[in-house]
């Protein structure tokens, strides 16, 4: 059973502060590692697709890191806005993908 | 819109009724997964299929519950003799299978069993 953590559960932050969430998984039989924004009453939304150790990405304000070495990926957020309240999901592995159970981010004006 | 939908958005029903839920994925995707969330947690894999054939299911999956994807396009979910416990937003997502790591997200179909 594959075991994917993500932490904290949830963070309320000023908008302007910078924040970043933890997704812990299991280091081996690596293929890739998804983080993805869902809003409320929207569908998921994913914001990167992470296959290689060392791996950063970034888009606009949103970056994130892989490590699969020691299996965690990170996502910053800089500048919080009120726009990027959501909930932040990883997923481990490829197709069937076994998801963490988010981080809810609140950003207050 | 070409993005994947699904209907309906939200479905109430009486505990011991059959409910039925459709996904229509973007259309030249091959791959349909099901998965379902409930409060608090993750989205769970139920269920995935390689245009109409099943390939996997999970154990999560009773024998309640039965997908098709009868024409390798659109799939059905339905829940037979529904249950409380069965009260979860259900997910659609699909995918190229040359291409599995990227999949996309219909919005969801939140079912309330009362």
């Amino acid at each position: 059973i594959l075991n994917v953590e993500q932490s904290p559960q949830s963070l309320h932050v000023q908008e302007g502060d910078s924040t970043n969430f933890t997704c812990s998984f299991p280091s081996s039989n690596f293929y890739a590692l998804h983080w993805y924004r869902w809003e409320t009453a929207k569908s998921p939304e994913a914001l990167f697709v992470m296959t290689l150790n060392g791996d950063e990405k970034k888009k606009g304000r949103i970056s994130a890191t892989l490590n699969t070495k020691e299996g965690y990926s990170y996502l910053y957020i800089k500048g919080s806005q009120p726009e990027d309240s959501a909930t932040y999901l990883c997923a481990f592995g490829t197709g069937k993908s076994t998801f963490g159970d988010g981080t809810t981010l609140t950003v207050k004006p | 819109d070409t993005g994947v939908s699904q209907n309906p958005r939200h479905k109430i029903t009486k505990r011991g009724q059959n409910v039925t839920f459709r996904c229509d994925p973007i259309s030249e995707h091959n791959r349909l997964y099901w998965y379902r969330q409930t409060l608090g947690q993750g989205p769970e894999f139920l269920t995935y299929f390689q245009n109409e054939a099943q390939l996997e299911k999970s154990r999560l999956l009773s024998d309640r519950f039965s997908a098709e994807r009868p024409k390798g396009s659109f799939s059905t979910l339905e829940i037979q003799r529904t249950e409380q416990g069965d009260s979860a937003m259900y997910l659609c997502a699909s995918s190229l299978d040359r291409h599995p790591v990227e999949q996309f997200f219909g919005p969801g179909t939140r079912l309330t069993v009362l």
